[in-house]
């Protein structure tokens, strides 16, 4: 089956770039998410990218996906108090059901 | 516009007690998943109506979940009875038609059980 691995903890200055990496299992033709969840908040869609790109950049925010080593990973850019939450990596395979495998999280902590 | 909604925020129960979620997704949105994450590990995939039928319930854990969608639009999660092993966060999402489409998911629900 889909498998998604995330390193569970992540702590940065605030200012400096955050880094969180995230590994899946392949399958022919899918979407890679990564959601932010805030304190008592739902999951909320940071951004995605489709299998055929290597990256995709929005604001501070940049996507780099390796497809041969199967491996995603999100760059904040001037990371702020704010952005502190868990983040979630998740693969969508193109099966009937349309549902998505997630990563258990990354918990950021952004120190002042 | 009114986002994913869910009820109630907490619950805490005993083991053997039965418990129902309440998931109100997007009107308009055919799509409704549910989600739970367990003791802080991944998010798993529950099951995911079309309108008022099934689609896919590959991740229901075994017989004690129910999930109703009467009427495509709430949907409600049974569980009975609880045990230990389901205490956990439990998500809702819908979207609309199609498979590009983003899924948004409820504040969940956090059950607890002793």
């Amino acid at each position: 089956g889909e498998d998604v691995e995330q390193s569970l903890f992540l702590s940065v200055r605030e200012g400096d770039s955050s880094v969180i990496n995230c590994t899946y299992t392949d399958s022919s033709s899918t979407y890679l998410y990564w959601y932010k969840q805030e304190p008592g908040a739902g999951l909320q869609l940071l951004t995605y990218i489709f299998s055929n790109m290597d990256m995709k950049q929005d604001q501070r925010l940049t996507v780099l996906l390796n497809k041969k080593d199967k491996h995603l990973s999100l760059r904040i850019a001037d990371t702020q108090t704010g952005d502190s939450a868990i983040y979630f990596c998740a693969e969508r395979v193109f099966n009937y059901g349309q549902n998505f495998v997630f990563g258990p999280g990354t918990r950021l902590s952004v120190l002042p | 516009e009114a986002g994913v909604t869910q009820f109630p925020s907490h619950s805490v129960i005993e083991k053997g007690q039965t418990v129902t979620l309440r998931c109100d997704p997007i009107s308009g949105h055919d799509n409704l998943y549910w989600y739970r994450r367990v003791m802080g590990k991944e998010i798993k995939f529950l099951l995911h109506f079309v309108k008022e039928s099934k689609q896919d319930e590959s991740g229901m854990p075994n017989n004690r979940f129910l999930a109703e969608r009467t009427g495509g639009t709430y949907s409600t999660l049974k569980v009975q009875p609880a045990e230990l092993e389901d205490s956990g966060v439990y998500f809702c999402a819908s979207s609309q038609g199609g498979r590009g489409n983003e899924q948004f998911f409820g504040p969940g629900t956090r059950l607890t059980v002793l």
